[in-house]
């Protein structure tokens, strides 16, 4: 297995258009979680999934933002109408049910300019 | 949840023993201590995690007294390579482990 992958890498938009991000985890993982990280500080919250639940939002993730996980395997982050706030690095990350450890994959970096 | 306090910044050399020591005075009965590891551009990657005593693997040590109220980080031998953004949380076990991460610990090994 080669652990948790995230796609695209990189994406630059401009303000007012759409997004989509996608996360492959790893193929045992129950739970998956989006992170959001901006320089400087450490990732924050934003929404989970136990299968294809989705258990939890944070106050975080505006009614922009929406996350699916169809037959509990990958996993999309939706960004609409993008601002330049939205800016940041978006972590996904995955753990099996039942242990603690999360295994984050290399993130999506996105630009709104 | 419990918030972490740990500091902003260390410094150290090769060779050298860093401790990090994190404080989380309201620590529940049922929470765990955790820390993760984070270069730049990736994600973040687990160390470490423990309950109470002392906590061995083959990167770390986690140290935690009685109380409970704090932990400390030991990395035995620090290489330039252990550069990285030291993240200490409290984990509630009863619950699905959202991450709480706080601005973590920079630490810079110097050859």
């Amino acid at each position: 297995d080669t652990g948790v992958s995230q796609d695209p890498r990189h994406k630059i938009t401009k303000r007012g258009q759409n997004v989509t991000f996608r996360c492959d985890p790893i193929s045992e993982h129950n739970r998956l979680y989006w992170y959001r990280q901006t320089l400087g500080q450490g990732p924050e919250f934003l929404t989970y999934f136990q299968n294809e639940a989705q258990l939890e939002k944070s106050r975080l993730l505006s009614d922009r933002f929406s996350a699916e996980r169809p037959k509990g395997s990958f996993s999309t982050l939706e960004i609409q109408r993008t601002e330049q706030g939205d800016s940041a690095m978006y972590l996904c990350a995955s753990s099996l049910q039942g242990r603690d450890e999360q295994y984050f994959g290399p993130g999506t970096r996105l630009t709104v300019t | 949840l419990a918030k972490t306090t740990q500091p902003i910044s260390m410094d150290s050399y090769e060779g050298q023993e860093v401790n990090i020591t994190c404080s989380h005075n309201n620590i529940a009965t049922n929470d765990y201590i955790t820390w993760y590891q984070q270069f730049p551009s990736q994600g973040p990657r687990f160390i470490i995690q423990g309950y109470k005593t002392k906590v061995t693997n083959e990167v770390a040590s986690l140290f935690i007294p009685a109380d409970r109220k704090s932990s400390t980080l030991s990395l035995p031998r620090v290489s330039l390579s252990d550069t990285a953004v030291y993240y200490c949380l409290v984990l509630f076990s009863g619950g699905y482990n959202k991450l709480i991460f706080g601005a973590g610990t920079r630490l810079a090994v110097h050859p």
